[in-house]
């Protein structure tokens, strides 16, 4: 089955960027799709396909997806942005929807 | 305004069974795709099962193949999720997730989510 790898952390002072990236086999060729999870929450909608916002996402998060990496991008990182983040992909091989394993954004 | 709410969590035996409901409002029901997703305490998401649409074909993660079954009722507005022969392995809280607008197989809308916890 389709395997997604996050790294399990990333850290970020605040106001520089943070890139969380989401590795898979050709995710390039994939619709990719990114979460945002707050402790106690539940995951909310950043970016779909690859680099749209849902209304209401601040510009300051993007994404880019290619060869084997999509990247999710959050620029100006402030103390609400840590969160766990999950990348989702729909594997039409497999019909399933994957997440990956998901990385925590610590601001320091 | 979109909502979804989960009912139907609980303790529960291994081997045994439970349902899940998921009432969903703020949108035409019959129109989406819906899924079920969970997570267990402190880790991470894990797809369970979903409808591509409406009258679809309903789809499942291969930990749950066999032993759990989602259906809606349109009339209702209602998901479900119907768990048997329950394991340790499938305690998490179970979240139902709309598909969007712009695509079956991704989310955006969740509910809040509902406790299972498989423990004897």
């Amino acid at each position: 089955s389709y395997v997604l790898t996050q790294p399990p952390s990333v850290s970020v002072a605040p106001g520089q960027t943070a890139s969380v990236t989401c590795g898979g086999n050709n995710i390039g060729t994939k619709s990719v799709h990114w979460y945002q999870q707050k402790p106690g929450q539940a995951p909310v909608l950043v970016v779909y396909h690859d680099s749209d916002r849902p209304s209401g996402i601040p510009e300051r998060f993007s994404g880019s997806n290619s060869g084997n990496t999509a990247t999710l991008t959050i620029s100006r990182v402030g103390a609400g942005d840590e969160a766990d983040y999950y990348c989702q992909v729909w594997d039409s091989s497999s019909a399933h929807v994957v997440f990956g394993g998901g990385t925590k954004l610590t601001v320091l | 305004e979109v909502q979804l709410l989960e009912s139907g969590g609980g303790l529960v035996q291994p081997g045994g069974s439970l349902r899940l409901s998921c009432a969903a409002s703020g949108f035409t029901f019959s129109n989406y795709a819906m899924s079920w997703v969970r997570q267990t305490p402190g880790k991470g998401l894990e797809w369970v099962s979903g409808f591509s649409g409406s009258d679809a074909d309903a789809y499942y993660a291969d930990s749950v193949k066999g032993r759990f079954t989602i259906s809606r009722d349109n009339s209702k507005n209602t998901l479900y999720l119907q768990m048997n022969s329950l394991r340790a392995g499938d305690t998490a809280v179970y979240y139902c997730a709309k598909g969007a607008i712009t695509g079956a197989y991704h989310f955006d809308y969740w509910g809040q989510g509902t406790l299972v916890t498989v423990s004897s």
